[in-house]
């Protein structure tokens, strides 16, 4: 299957700093991008739809000028946690579609460990 | 709204005996259905799904699915259980006249295989 990378994979912080992540799809253009947030032994959360050159969609309570998102080009979309508390600490997943058809599958990247101190 | 029910928070099976990770949905018109495995601290891994056809799926890893539209279910099946296939699962949907919306996931079924 096509391949999602996510970076980094662990990040530690201050409180009140500002993290950025990066997802890359590697092998194939995304024209939309997705942002997940998963608590402990919990579902995803859908954050926010992002498609290139566009401004993110975001999900009812999630505040987009603390999730900043950035869909520059079709393999690239950054999430920046501004101003970063402790609980923000979470792992944050992407997910990116090569198609807009409903068919198309999402393929997810690993996962980044935030952890605000 | 489209929603998915993972009724097991946990399936325990002992290895090389068949399982099976139960999902029901709800979603307006046709179904397009996912399964992915999550292993711990990872990201998701798309096992299978199922846009149109054959009622059974076969994915990744032995695993596979069936349809069945009268009980809105999408079962994630497996004939003989490792102990590698101890992970979470979710079973996930989205509408066939949803376009461009991102999945809708379960609460995910963790599986724990015995040796």
């Amino acid at each position: 299957g096509a391949v999602v990378s996510q970076h980094p994979s662990r990040v530690i912080c201050k409180s009140g700093t500002s993290v950025k992540i990066e997802c890359r799809s590697l092998d194939f253009q995304a024209t939309t991008m997705f942002w997940y947030r998963q608590f402990p032994k919990q579902s995803l959360m859908l954050m926010a739809t992002s498609n290139e050159g566009s401004k993110a969609t975001y999900e009812q309570g999630v505040e987009k000028d603390k999730f900043l998102i950035n869909h520059a080009s079709l393999t690239l979309s950054t999430l920046t946690v501004t101003s970063a508390h402790p609980e923000d600490s979470s792992f944050y997943i992407c997910s990116a579609r090569e198609g807009a058809g409903g068919r198309d599958t999402q393929y997810f990247g690993p996962g980044t460990r935030l952890t605000v101190l | 709204a489209q929603s998915v029910a993972q009724p097991e928070d946990q399936v325990n099976v002992a290895e090389g005996n068949p399982l099976t990770v139960k999902c029901t949905y709800s979603v307006s018109g046709n179904p397009y259905l996912f399964w992915y495995v999550q292993y711990p601290n990872r990201g998701l891994q798309f096992l299978l799904k199922y846009i149109t056809g054959d009622n059974l799926v076969k994915g990744s890893y032995g695993f596979e699915a069936e349809f069945n539209k009268s009980q809105t279910s999408f079962h994630l099946k497996k004939p003989s259980a490792l102990v590698s296939d101890s992970a979470l699962y979710f079973c996930a949907v989205r509408p066939s006249t949803s376009g461009n919306t991102p999945l809708v996931f379960g609460k995910g079924t963790r599986l724990s295989v015995i040796a």
